[in-house]
């Protein structure tokens, strides 16, 4: 079974400061993964998808990596704004089990100004 | 696109009424799943369906719940008799295929009252 687990689960910042976000999973058999942002009563918003064969993805000033060996991924955020305040979740598809997505429970976020 | 949309945003209902999620995927999108998110589960898979064949239900919680898609534009998930512990937001979400990157609909928060 896939265990996905998300440190911290609540992390508040000042604005602008860059932060790192961390997902851990169990079975390091992944196919890919996704992070994604989800805001209060909203659905999620996929960030960015990091395929097995990657180690890193960007987009504007979010930056994930992923290090299959050790079951890893982080998701960095640079010069946090309020905006940026939301859940922010994982999940990984597993090679054995395509299509289905386990999630982390998630990182809530704020970002103060 | 307009993305994933589903129907009904809001739904309460009485304990042992009859319930049902709709969902309209994003166009040419071959696979649908569907989500439970809860407090105390988080994110869970209940099924997914590939060119409108379900391929895994075993997230499926009993047999008061089916799901159908009768093309590949429309999805129900249905529950009869609805619980109070059915009370959750449910989640459609739709992808190119089955291992590409998932996109949400907004839910639908369902209280069983």
């Amino acid at each position: 079974k896939q265990e996905v687990t998300q440190i911290p689960a609540a992390l508040s910042v000042p604005e602008g400061e860059n932060l790192v976000l961390n997902c851990s999973f169990t079975d390091s058999a992944i196919y890919n993964l996704q992070w994604f942002r989800q805001d209060p009563g909203k659905g999620l918003t996929s960030l960015l998808l990091i395929q097995s064969s990657q180690r890193e993805q960007t987009s504007g000033r979010l930056n994930a990596s992923l290090d299959k060996s050790s079951g890893r991924s982080t998701l960095y955020i640079a010069a946090s704004q309020p905006g940026d305040s939301a859940t922010y979740l994982c999940a990984v598809i597993r090679g054995s089990t395509l299509g289905r997505l386990y999630f982390g429970r998630g990182t809530q976020l704020t970002v103060w100004p | 696109d307009a993305g994933v949309i589903q129907s009904p945003r809001h739904e309460v209902t009485e304990m042992g009424q009859e319930v049902t999620l709709r969902c309209k995927p994003i166009s040419g999108h071959n696979s649908l799943f569907w989500y439970r998110q809860t407090m105390m589960r988080g994110l869970e898979l209940l099924i997914y369906f590939n060119n409108n064949v379900p391929i895994d239900d075993s997230g499926m919680p009993e047999d008061r719940f089916s799901a159908k898609m009768p093309n590949a534009s429309f999805s129900t998930l249905k529950i009869q008799p609805s619980e109070p512990r059915d009370s959750a937001v449910y989640f459609c979400a739709s992808s190119l295929t089955a291992n590409t990157e998932a996109f949400f609909g907004q839910g639908t928060r369902l209280t069983v009252v």
